[in-house]
């Protein structure tokens, strides 16, 4: 089993929709979780941070489920702009605490 | 800002060369990264090093080797080039378990 897990898509949404992407991971230790975006032929970029509370910036809403650990991220009023990949990231605990990447799941907004 | 510098954006080398991808943090990160990502295959984890002189192998360490004298600057090497190294190779540096920062990227092309 991967450590981290996201449905590749693509999400073909109309602009408008929301749109709502979840992540599994394996590792009960983890303690970090991210979101990042990543726009074709760039680098991936830090979205937001998922905190145990669940948090909100704008127009993205993240949150957290240890007991089944797993992420979502969902996205209200979807965008042109949105268009990207979404990557799930989860620390891997321990005293390194190295990031891990999922493989990121594709959103294309359509207008 | 943090900034992630990768010395080069695209670099063209032979089959058999020896290849160095350089990467310098200026925020005093003690976690690196050396990824590459292909199409469809998402970021795979190449080597982390967790301080000077410290790594760990990742998913596809093969073919590569990496070197951390200082803790600014990550090191790729690339022993013998060969056409299946050709890809995207990312950089990122973060604190440990905290979110990571990327370089804009190493388009590599083994000819």
């Amino acid at each position: 089993r991967k450590e981290v897990e996201q449905d590749p898509g693509p999400f073909n949404v109309p602009e408008g929709a929301t749109v709502a992407f979840n992540c599994t991971y394996s590792n009960s230790a983890s303690q970090s979780f991210f979101w990042y975006r990543q726009d074709c032929r760039k680098e991936p970029k830090l979205l937001m941070s998922v905190y145990s509370s669940g948090n909100e910036d704008g127009r993205f809403t993240a949150q957290l489920n240890r007991a089944s650990q797993y992420i979502s991220l969902l996205i209200r009023d979807s965008k042109l702009s949105d268009s990207a990949t979404y990557l799930c990231v989860v620390s891997a605990g321990g005293a390194t605490n190295k990031l891990i990447f999922g493989t990121g799941t594709l959103l294309a907004v359509q207008p | 800002d943090v900034k992630v510098t990768q010395s080069s954006r695209y670099l063209v080398k032979r089959t058999g060369e020896k290849v160095f991808l350089e990467c310098v943090q200026d925020m005093d990160h003690e976690n690196m990264f050396w990824y590459r990502q292909d199409p469809g295959l998402g970021l795979r984890l190449i080597y982390f090093s967790y301080d000077v002189k410290m790594k760990e192998k990742g998913d596809i360490p093969e073919g590569y080797s990496v070197s951390r004298e200082k803790k600014e600057r990550f090191s790729l090497i690339l022993e013998s080039a060969s056409t299946n190294q050709t890809s995207m190779y990312l950089c990122a540096s973060s604190f440990p378990g905290q979110a990571a920062f990327f370089g804009q990227g190493t388009r590599l092309t083994v000819v």
